[in-house]
């Protein structure tokens, strides 16, 4: 069964600390691998797509990492904000019917002044 | 305006009772979706449609009942709501194989008392 699993589960740092979470899956055979941003009573916001073929990408202070050999992805957070504060989630698109997404269950992350 | 119109964004209803989430797109993709999303854990798919003439059930579709009325606008029922029905749910559109343009819209939390 295709499963994504995150890691940790909820994280608190302070404003202006860098962070890292990670994401495994069991995804086969791979398409590409999202992170989301998921403000409270919101909808997810697409952070980063990466294909097979990436290894990294980056949009502004969000620095996503891929390795398709273990199935292992991070997202990296640097100079956090308050605005940061949400839910990050993972999700996994296979080579399946459709390309439907797997997604994790997510990374909830408050920023603290 | 925003891209995926949801509504209502909050809605209390008593068990038994049926009830009705909209979602209209301006993105003009093809393809759409109805997710679930409950604390702690991932999104999971209700139902999908490719197109106006396509309906197919997702992971948990037990419940739950899709009306696709136009490229544009995908209705998700609940023929008679139980209490475990009580989530978030969200409406999503994609562009195509990849689905790199997947948009979600904001979310309709539902309460089933």
């Amino acid at each position: 069964k295709n499963q994504v699993e995150q890691s940790p589960q909820s994280l608190i740092i302070l404003e202006g600390k860098n962070c890292t979470l990670q994401c495994n899956y069991t995804v086969s055979p791979f398409s590409n691998l999202r992170w989301y941003k998921q403000d409270t009573g919101r909808g997810p916001v697409s952070l980063t797509i990466m294909t097979f073929s990436e290894n990294t990408k980056s949009n502004g202070r969000y620095t996503a990492t891929l390795d398709a050999d273990t199935k292992q992805s991070s997202l990296h957070i640097t100079a956090s904000q308050l605005s940061d504060s949400a839910s990050y989630i993972c999700v996994v698109s296979g080579w399946n019917a459709g390309n439907m997404l797997t997604f994790g269950g997510g990374t909830r992350l408050m920023v603290k002044p | 305006d925003a891209d995926v119109t949801q509504t209502p964004r909050n809605r209390i209803t008593k068990t038994g009772k049926r009830i009705m989430l909209e979602c209209s797109q301006t993105k003009g993709h093809d393809r759409m979706y109805w997710y679930r999303q409950d604390p702690g854990l991932g999104l999971r798919l209700i139902y999908y449609s490719f197109d106006v003439k396509d309906i197919n059930k997702g992971e948990i579709s037990d419940g739950y009942s899709v009306s696709r009325q136009a490229q544009a606008k995908f209705s998700l029922s609940l023929e008679s709501a139980i209490p475990n029905q009580t989530a978030l749910y969200f409406c999503a559109t994609s562009d195509g194989e990849q689905g790199y343009g997947y948009t979600f819209g904001s979310g309709t939390r539902l309460t089933v008392v």
